[in-house]
């Protein structure tokens, strides 16, 4: 595809259930992030894929959250046990390779609330 | 404190007005400064891009770093309907897997 694909865009679910956002970045796209954006509130940082390396884990906010990246492609963000605190739009990204000073690439985002 | 502070808004002012957003830092390491643009329930896009300070123009578009002040703006001229958006800030040290955005301001151009 052309752009950076997320889904689904829309998912409400039940408080202590457990969740899978899907991200299909842009083809040839080594790097892959995620972000959460909570209502009013800034672009927060979960956790960076950058081809075959260890991911950069250190902006998920506790155990519930994991997710893993199929080579350089597909990415899957996992929240187990949702919380309320846990509503929020999940943005994935992708840019050709990782990095400051790489143009980055925003899906529109999985709107998660939790009911 | 947080490591970028942006005023939420809302701004609003009349089309062909000047446009100034506007943001602040606190980590001296940013060397790479960004606007984006976000519509309502679509993800943001990239507006400027500046590496350490100085200016940059793109068309309607001028983006100013000042590191010794540790500030960065956004101006807009000729402001149009369609430049009604959230503008968000964002910045990140050289190396840096991640950015750090501020909170956005939304910005209404009135016609």
């Amino acid at each position: 595809g052309a752009g950076v694909s997320q889904s689904p865009s829309n998912k409400v679910t039940e408080k202590g259930k457990d969740v899978e956002l899907r991200c299909d970045p842009i083809s040839g796209h080594t790097a892959l992030y995620w972000y959460r954006q909570r209502l009013g509130q800034g672009l927060e940082f979960l956790i960076y894929f950058q081809g075959n390396s260890a991911p950069d884990k250190s902006g998920l906010p506790s155990d519930r959250f994991s997710a893993e990246r199929t080579g350089e492609s597909v990415s899957t963000l996992t929240i187990q046990r949702t919380q309320q605190e846990d509503s929020a739009v999940y943005l994935c990204a992708s840019s050709l390779q990782g990095g400051s000073g790489n143009t980055i690439y925003f899906g529109e985002g999985s709107w998660l609330t939790v009911v | 404190q947080k490591e970028v502070e942006q005023d939420p808004g809302p701004l609003s002012v009349p089309e062909g007005a000047i446009v100034s957003l506007n943001c602040t830092y606190s980590n001296s390491a940013f060397q790479y400064f960004m606007w984006y643009r976000q519509y309502s329930r679509k993800g943001p896009e990239l507006l400027m891009y500046t590496y350490s300070s100085g200016n940059k123009e793109d068309g309607r578009f001028t983006a100013q770093v000042d590191k010794s002040s540790k500030y960065i703006s956004l101006f807009i001229r000729d402001s149009q309907p369609s430049d009604s958006a959230t503008y968000l800030c964002a910045m990140s040290e050289t190396g840096a897997n991640n950015l750090f955005f501020g909170t956005g301001t939304r910005l209404t151009v009135i016609p």
